[in-house]
């Protein structure tokens, strides 16, 4: 099973309107990353999150990590072509481990 | 910016041949890692080093071998490439800062093998 689920898969939104990708876990986040990428290339890191109830903002992206530390919400104002690609999270699972377990993905499409 | 590379971008080759993937970066970070994504979007980690001369293999069993001699520096090679080989390779590094650390990814090379 997946440790870390991401929802939508995949995600088709009007340019202008606004979205929300989800990042669930069963076990604690203890660092919580997302990132973005473009189809063919590396990923791009937006934020990271550490605490419960912390959250985030860079231009129209906004990340938050509930305060139970088992779910992360990325959420775009405002959707413009530019923010098409593929968004993921990936998560310290186990506290000092220092490797990442990546979502399974979303993939974000603008349409004029 | 991350100041990580990798080369080559693209690399189609047939089976049985010998690849070497390069990745560096000049940002003096201790940690690196390879990822495999699959075309599902997932990544999985095939291999990690946490300094020169330290390699471990990752969750995903994987054919391909690494080697840390230069800080800087983290190469995969797969000795005998097959088309179950065929995939997105993207590496990665972190710096150590006690905490918890963002891994920086490289641009990713695309391996094609018929």
């Amino acid at each position: 099973s997946q440790e870390l689920e991401q929802s939508p898969q995949s995600l088709i939104v009007q340019e202008g309107k606004n979205l929300t990708i989800n990042c669930t876990s069963s076990k604690t986040l203890y660092g919580l990353y997302w990132y973005k990428q473009k189809y063919g290339e590396g990923l791009i890191f937006l934020m990271m999150l550490q605490k419960g109830g912390e959250e985030k903002s860079h231009e129209k992206i906004t990340a938050k990590l509930d305060e139970k530390k088992q779910q992360s919400s990325l959420h775009i104002t405002a959707s413009q072509p530019s923010h098409a690609g593929i968004y993921l999270c990936g998560a310290d699972l186990i506290f000092g481990n220092e490797k990442l377990t990546f979502g399974t993905g979303t993939r974000l499409t603008i349409i004029p | 910016e991350a100041d990580i590379y990798q080369t080559p971008r693209y690399l189609v080759i047939g089976t049985g041949k010998k690849i070497t993937l390069e990745c560096s970066q000049t940002m003096g970070h201790d940690k690196m890692y390879w990822y495999q994504q699959d075309p599902g979007m997932e990544l999985h980690l095939i291999h990690y080093s946490y300094g020169v001369n330290s390699t471990e293999k990752g969750d995903l069993s994987s054919e391909s071998t690494v080697s840390r001699i230069r800080t800087e520096h983290f190469p995969l090679t797969l000795e005998s490439a097959r088309p179950s080989h065929t995939s997105q390779y993207l590496c990665a590094s972190s710096g150590d800062r006690g905490e918890l650390e963002t891994q920086y990814f490289g641009p990713g090379t695309r391996l094609l093998v018929l």
